[in-house]
Formats: C-alpha cells, sequence, structure tokens
C-alpha cells in the first residue's frame, strides 16, 4: 500500500497562476482533508470531503478550490495564486473520525 | 470552538532526560486527543491517540500521553530522550464528528549529545 501520496512534491508559480495539487489514497478511506502549514501556525484546515461527490470549507478555504469526483482522490486548486499562498500543504485520509494518515507534502512557492 | 494550545515553541532536552511537551485543549463535548511527530520535510505520523476508555495513552517509540479532562490537558511524555527524538511534534484535538482535526502551533523538540 502506497498511503496517501501527493503530486508534485514541488513547484514554483508566479502570482496570478493556477495549479491543482492531486492527493491519492489507497485506504478506501471516506473522509480526506487538505492542510496548510506555515511556521508557527501549526497545520490549518482549508477543505475537507466527507465522501465522494462532497465538499465542505474548512478553517481557511479562500483562494482555494477542490473537488472529489472519485473516492481515492482529492484535489486542490487554486485559481489565482498569491505570495501569500506560499506554504507546504499536505493532504490526509482517514476512516470516519479516527486517526487521520498524511502524505508528504507540497512545497509550493508563489513569486 | 476548540482550540489546543502547547506550551513552548521549542524545547531542548538532554540525550537521556525526561522528556515533556505540554498541550492543553479547550472543547465543549468529550474530545478525541492525538499528538503527530513530524521529521524534517516529512509529513506528519502518528504518534498515539485518546478516544474512550484508559486516560493514560501508550504509543510509539516510547511516547505516552494522560488525558486529564480535569486540566483539560494532554501533555506527552518520554522517560528518556534520544536523539532520534528530534522532531517537530503537533498535539491535536477531534469533536465527535467528521473527523476535522484542529492542531496546535507545533513543538520542536531538539536532543543535545
Amino acid at each position: 500500500n502506497a498511503g496517501v501520496t501527493q503530486t508534485p512534491k514541488f513547484r514554483v508559480l508566479k502570482t496570478g497562476q493556477s495549479m491543482t495539487l492531486l492527493c491519492a489514497q489507497d485506504m478506501n478511506h471516506e473522509y480526506m482533508y487538505w492542510y496548510r502549514q506555515d511556521p508557527g501556525m501549526g497545520l490549518r484546515l482549508i477543505h475537507y470531503s466527507v465522501g465522494e461527490g462532497t465538499t465542505a470549507k474548512g478553517e481557511v478555504p479562500d483562494g482555494y478550490n477542490v473537488s472529489r469526483l472519485k473516492k481515492q482522490n482529492f484535489l486542490l486548486g487554486l485559481e489565482s495564486a498569491a505570495p501569500s499562498q506560499t506554504s507546504v500543504y499536505f493532504c490526509a485520509s482517514s476512516y470516519l473520525n479516527y486517526e487521520q494518515y498524511f502524505g508528504p507534502g507540497t512545497r509550493l512557492t508563489v513569486t | 470552538a476548540q482550540s489546543v494550545t502547547q506550551l513552548g515553541s521549542h524545547v531542548s532536552v538532554s540525550e537521556g532526560a525526561l522528556v515533556l511537551l505540554r498541550c492543553n485543549y479547550s472543547s465543549s463535548v468529550p474530545p478525541y486527543l492525538f499528538w503527530y511527530v513530524q521529521y524534517p520535510n516529512q509529513g506528519l505520523q502518528l504518534l498515539l491517540k485518546y478516544t474512550t476508555g484508559a486516560t493514560l495513552v501508550k504509543g510509539i517509540n516510547g511516547f505516552e500521553a494522560e488525558f486529564k479532562k480535569s486540566e483539560t490537558s494532554f501533555h506527552l511524555t518520554k522517560p528518556s530522550a534520544h536523539m532520534s527524538d528530534a522532531a517537530e511534534y503537533f498535539c491535536a484535538v477531534s469533536d465527535d464528528w467528521g473527523g476535522k482535526l484542529i492542531f496546535g502551533q507545533g513543538t520542536e523538540l531538539s536532543v543535545k549529545p
């Protein structure tokens, strides 16, 4: 089992560009999450999904969109990147409200 | 609203010394509590969790934590630090629904030889 994988690992964007981060899990988990990690702020929830075809806003959703067309995939989109979105992004999945399993992260820099 | 406070953004101990990382939470319902560890340039890995039952929880790598409802605390301890314990540690709380986690700010643990 690969667990939770994230693509890409690194990315540099210019302000205003768009991109999509892909998260995939092979554990048949219902719940999936996108977080951003910034120094001194822990992890903050961007969006989450409790099942295929459903998404919901987390703590810091502005500037991001998500889609969960397949149970195993959860996509995070930035339509018009801003320097404030420079961060490390983590995807996680869980079976209901048990422990979350995290991917290795995507380091995004917006110049 | 739930919140998590980790006292000390940076803790330094000597190898072989006691490790104590503090976590206090606020929650209006009985919480699920977690400690995660993050090694440099890696994702988060679960150390231990409290859901129900015994309040002293044992995790991986010799860590344990005790849920104290009266103190709203879930401090992480390890009797003897090892160099390989150097990492960032995150405390997190979840309510009874949905699995959303609220994370503390993190505590970076350094271990001196």
